[in-house]
Parts: C-alpha cells; structure tokens; sequence
C-alpha cells in the first residue's frame, strides 16, 4: 500500500512568488492535514480537509491557502512568499479526523 | 499558547537501558494522545497512541503511560537501540478540537 506522496521534495522559490505544494493520501483516506515544522518550532498546524471540506485552520495568514479534491488529493498554495516561510511542510492522512495520522516525507521549501 | 509541552529537549541514554520521554498538556478537551518518531529529512512516523480511558499501552518495547490528573504522558522505550535515536513527538487532540496539536520535540540520542 503506497504512502502518503508530497511532491515537489525540495523547492526554491524568491521573495514574493507563490508555491503550489500537492499531497497525495494514502488510499482510502478521506482526511488530510497539513502542518510547518520549522527548527525550534515543532510542528505547526495549517489546516485539515475531510471530504473536501476544510474542518480545522491554524493560526497563520491569509497567504496560506488549501483545498481538497474529490479524490482526496489536496494542495496548499503560499502566496508573496516571505523568507520566513522556508520550512518543511508536511502533509499527513488519515481514514477520517479521529483516527492515527500518517505523514508524507514532506516539501522543503526554501525561500530566497 | 503551548498547549502541548514536551520540556526536554534532548536526552541520552545508553544502549539497552530504558529511555523516558515526557510531555505535559494543559488542555483538558484533549483525550487522545500519540507518539511521533521522526528521522531527519523524512515525516514524522507513528508510534503508538493512547485514549483517555486508558492509562497504559503497549506495543513491543514501546509503552506509554497516561496521567489524567497530572495531564502528563511519558513515552518508555526498553530496551533502548541505537535505530531509536530520532526526535520524538507528542501529540494530543480532542474529539471537539480533532486537530493534532504537537509537542516541539525531544531528541533522543541511543549511543552504544
């Protein structure tokens, strides 16, 4: 059974450009989560789609977008990147909100 | 607000020996809890979790305990291997909130 699949791995993007990062889930699963880990920061909550829907959003700004296709699939979008966006962003599944989490090996995104 | 706190931030043991690993959490709509394993440049792995009607569980040599009162969890690895040192996450969520919340991580070293 494949994993949770996050592409691109890496990426380096400018200041004030926007990033598209895409998350597949594992099959069957019906929820997926995004979260920021920077060094010293564990990991911060972005947001939580269920059956497209988004359940849960963390405390960041505006620039920070998602959504979830009928598929499961899901992507979240950083527009006017900022050097303080750079971070791994990790996406995780789950069969649905309450169950165990299972995350990708994650995007990481340097912002020059 | 850190409502999930994991106060150590690295920790040695000695191959074979027990390694304790704690957090402490300040909400009390929090009733189920997870332990995370995370290798550098890869997601974080799940480890084994726990329900608020527990105070025990075990798998293998991994056994987390729970106190409701003290709102603490501790993460007992025996015996300990040089394959666990990673950093190790916390985390907790309510069946109201469902979002995971994450601890910031304790690094473990195993040396042999």
């Amino acid at each position: 059974k494949a994993g949770v699949t996050q592409t691109p791995r890496y990426l380096i993007k400018t200041r004030g450009q926007q990033v598209t990062l895409s998350c597949s889930p594992i099959s069957g699963h019906r929820s997926v989560s995004w979260y920021q880990q920077t060094p010293g920061q564990g990991l911060q909550f972005l947001f939580e789609y269920f059956s497209e829907t988004q359940r849960n959003k963390g405390n960041f700004p505006g620039r920070f977008s998602g959504r979830q296709f009928s598929n499961s699939r899901s992507e979240m979008n950083v527009s006017t990147l900022e050097l303080g966006d750079s971070a791994l962003y990790l996406c995780a599944s789950s069969f649905d909100p309450n169950t165990e989490a299972f995350f990708g090996q994650g995007t990481r995104l340097t912002v020059v | 607000d850190q409502q999930v706190k994991q106060n150590s931030p690295s920790l040695s043991v000695q191959e074979g020996r027990i390694s304790i690993l704690n957090c402490d959490y300040t909400n009390s709509m929090f009733d189920y809890f997870l332990w995370y394993k995370k290798y550098p440049a890869e997601g974080p792995t799940f480890l084994i979790s726990i329900s608020s009607i527990k105070d025990k569980n075990e798998d293998g040599r991994f056994t987390v305990f729970l106190n409701k009162s003290a709102k603490h969890l501790s993460l007992h690895i025996v015996p300990s291997q040089p394959g666990d040192s990673a950093v190790y996450f916390c985390a907790a969520r309510g069946t109201r909130f469902q979002k995971l919340v994450f601890g910031t991580g304790t690094r473990l070293l195993v040396s042999p």
